[in-house]
């Protein structure tokens, strides 16, 4: 348990649905972070937050939609995905930017999506 | 950010220390080595980080050659529990975690 709650773990969606993800974080972190993680390659860094402000956006598509209510709640809107976009979503969070001193980041466990 | 160079995977025995190396030959004077593993379908976790001197935490020692151009993380003793990739980072100040491929360890039993 790290203090970063992920739901849903599974989530199964068609190209033309609506669905969101949703990321919790318990440790009084102020940045947020979400990364995406497709098969077989390295996790992509998507959306940054640091109090509550967006401060990176890494040229992701529109379809996905972050927002970022309160410096505990993460949640990634999704709309119109292809099958492409099916992959495991992890949400982060840490004291400072990008870590802060330590660069430590704490990382839910992930909501695994499939987009059919 | 530099880059890093890992093997994409190393055996080890249960019990025996794994020696897991990285090359960041391009490294600059201000950039730290983060190591994180990732356990199956879970989120990566932190490892420890290391600026230039060695460093030893509960979960592994790192250490870093004196002209910073390479490091190693040792798990002095492996247990099944450690089989995951781990990735080697280097980053600078106030830069974001770029995670690469790793290295899959796997501890035998």
């Amino acid at each position: 348990e790290t203090g970063v709650t992920q739901t849903p773990r599974h989530l199964v969606m068609g190209m033309t649905n609506k669905k969101s993800l949703k990321c919790e974080q318990h440790l009084g972190h102020n940045a947020m972070y979400w990364y995406k993680q497709s098969a077989k390659k390295p996790l992509e860094l998507m959306f940054v937050y640091n109090f509550k402000e967006q401060t990176e956006n890494n040229s992701v598509p529109s379809r996905f939609s972050p927002e970022c209510p309160n410096s505990s709640h993460l949640f990634l809107h999704l709309h119109t995905l292809q099958p492409e976009d099916s992959a495991l979503y992890l949400c982060a969070s840490s004291t400072g930017l990008a870590g802060g001193h330590t660069g430590e980041l704490f990382f839910g466990e992930g909501s695994r999506l499939t987009v059919l | 950010d530099a880059k890093t160079t890992q093997p994409p995977s190393m055996d080890c025995a249960e019990g025996r220390a794994a020696n897991l190396p990285c090359n960041h030959s391009t490294i600059s004077g201000n950039e730290y080595v983060y190591w994180y593993r990732q356990i199956h379908s879970q989120g990566p976790q932190y490892i420890i980080h290391g600026l230039k001197n060695n460093e030893t935490n509960e979960m592994a020692s790192l250490i870093i050659t004196e002209d910073r151009k390479s490091s190693t993380l040792i798990l002095p003793h492996a247990t099944l529990r450690d089989t995951a990739v781990y990735y080697c980072i280097v980053r600078g100040s106030a830069r974001q975690l770029t995670f690469g491929s790793g290295t899959q360890l796997t501890v035998l039993p």
